[in-house]
């Protein structure tokens, strides 16, 4: 069974850094690339950042670049993001996903976590 | 970036009722959208994909058409688990992947 259990989630402070991390388990995690996706409060999905099999292609929503960076480890079957600079716009939950890709185009997404909540308040 | 508009956000319908949810693409996507079913609380769940294709497990009253800048997801038969929010995705440019603003299904 595939699992996605993401952590590092809280309450932190305008400007300031946060780590999430996403633990796979139940398939072979370096056959994937993987995603992060947020939602808001009440809002919709936005994708956030995504990282091949690799880690040799590496994307990011506008809305992060510069500020957030994606990671993983294939050794510990993890999926990291690194997020800097933190505004209140940041503030959502943020969910691991496994993907799908579409040769020569994107991805969709066919496994999710349950997602772990960034606050960003001061 | 690719925009994806859904229609409506939000509707009422009967259990046992025929749905339909559309989903227009800015440009041309070709059949690369996805749909997604969230209920309250949880994480989105993988409806359909390229557009028609019926994600392994998913019931079969749930459908998916369309290709270009037009689709649409149809419920033949609404059943209680179904009321929840559905989102549709381009897969088409990359990055960024886009997603359409939702549209939640509530009980009439």
């Amino acid at each position: 069974e595939v699992q996605l259990v993401e952590s590092g989630g809280g309450l932190v402070q305008p400007g300031r850094s946060l780590r999430l991390s996403c633990a796979a388990s139940g398939f072979t995690f370096d056959d994937y690339a993987m995603h992060w996706v947020r939602q808001a409060p009440g809002k919709g999905l936005e994708w956030v950042s995504g990282i091949s099999w690799n880690s040799g292609s590496i994307g990011y929503a506008d809305s992060v670049k510069g500020r957030f960076t994606i990671s993983r480890d294939n050794a510990k079957n993890s999926l990291y993001l690194q997020m800097n600079s933190l505004r209140a716009e940041d503030t959502a939950l943020y969910y691991c996903a496994r993907v799908i890709a579409a040769a020569g185009y994107g991805y969709y997404f066919d496994y999710w976590g349950q997602g772990t909540l960034v606050t960003v308040s001061s | 970036a690719i925009r994806m508009t859904q229609s409506p956000s939000s509707f009422s319908a009967s259990t046992g009722d025929r749905v339909t949810i559309t989903c227009r693409a800015s440009q041309g996507i070709s059949s690369y959208l996805a749909w997604y079913q969230q209920k309250p609380g949880k994480a989105p769940k993988l409806l359909i994909y390229a557009a028609s294709t019926l994600q392994s497990g998913v019931p079969s009253r749930f459908s998916g058409s369309g290709s270009g800048t037009d689709f649409t997801l149809t419920i033949s038969c609404l059943q209680s688990e179904d009321f929840a929010t559905y989102y549709c995705q381009q897969y088409y440019s990359y990055p960024p992947l886009t997603f359409g603003g939702g549209t939640k299904v509530e009980i009439k």
